[in-house]
């Protein structure tokens, strides 16, 4: 099965930064890879799709990167509502892996 | 735009079988657009896949969970299911039903999640 690393775990950063998340595939899944936004007590929130694909009303200011094994999420700007985990999911016919997440708190 | 909804017994013994329901309204659960999955997460912690279901019947079982899982789908009631045997307390966890877009893999639409406590 194919393992999702994400990195780093915890990341502390204030309002306005530019902040990069990255998560490794153990093998190549081409470009099928989703980001996600959890808070506490809801359903994570889709970001991103296909390695790059915004999602449907996610603000621009979050992307994506990447393929084969590597991949980014980067958001420019952080803002007050983006303090949050986040979570890579890589897909393989039919199943899914997911990384074990990255919490962004505020420095 | 798909909703749904997961409902069962939000407590189980040790030993016995849990079992959920995901209901699927405002699309049909037919479709080759999407497969139907089961994700969990115990608390504190991060989301494991379950597995997952497509419309033909087709299924996928997290490797780590396959001995003691089954998902059907029953499409007369717009429905697909989730049952976990021989459950223990590391099973406690929300569990969340979601649609999966066949092409891309990623979950469009979750559902709200379900606190399942194994427990005697």
């Amino acid at each position: 099965d194919i393992q999702m690393t994400q990195s780093p775990s915890t990341l502390s950063a204030s309002v306005g930064d530019r902040v990069t998340i990255t998560c490794r595939a153990s093998q190549s899944i081409n470009s099928w890879l989703a980001w996600y936004q959890q808070k506490p007590g809801k359903a994570p929130k889709l970001l991103i799709y296909k390695a790059s694909t915004l999602g449907s009303g996610v603000p621009s200011r979050f992307s994506g990167s990447g393929s084969g094994t590597e991949f980014t999420l980067t958001i420019s700007s952080l803002q007050p509502d983006d303090f949050a985990i986040y979570y890579c999911q890589q897909y393989n016919t039919y199943s899914g892996t997911f990384g074990q997440g990255t919490k962004l708190e505020i420095k | 735009q798909l909703q749904l909804q997961a409902s069962g017994p939000g407590l189980v013994k040790p030993s016995e079988t849990l079992s959920l329901t995901c209901t699927v309204s405002g699309g049909s659960i037919s479709t080759s657009s999407y497969y139907w999955g089961w994700i969990r997460q115990p608390p504190g912690k991060g989301l494991e896949w379950i597995g997952s279901i497509y419309y033909s019947g087709s299924t996928y079982y997290n490797p780590s969970l396959k001995s003691r899982v089954t998902i059907s789908v029953d499409s007369s009631k717009t429905q697909f299911s989730l049952k976990l045997g021989s459950v223990t307390a590391a099973d406690t966890a929300v569990y969340y039903c979601a649609s999966v877009a066949d092409t891309s893999g990623h979950v469009d639409y979750w559902g709200q999640g379900m606190l399942v406590t194994v427990s005697s």
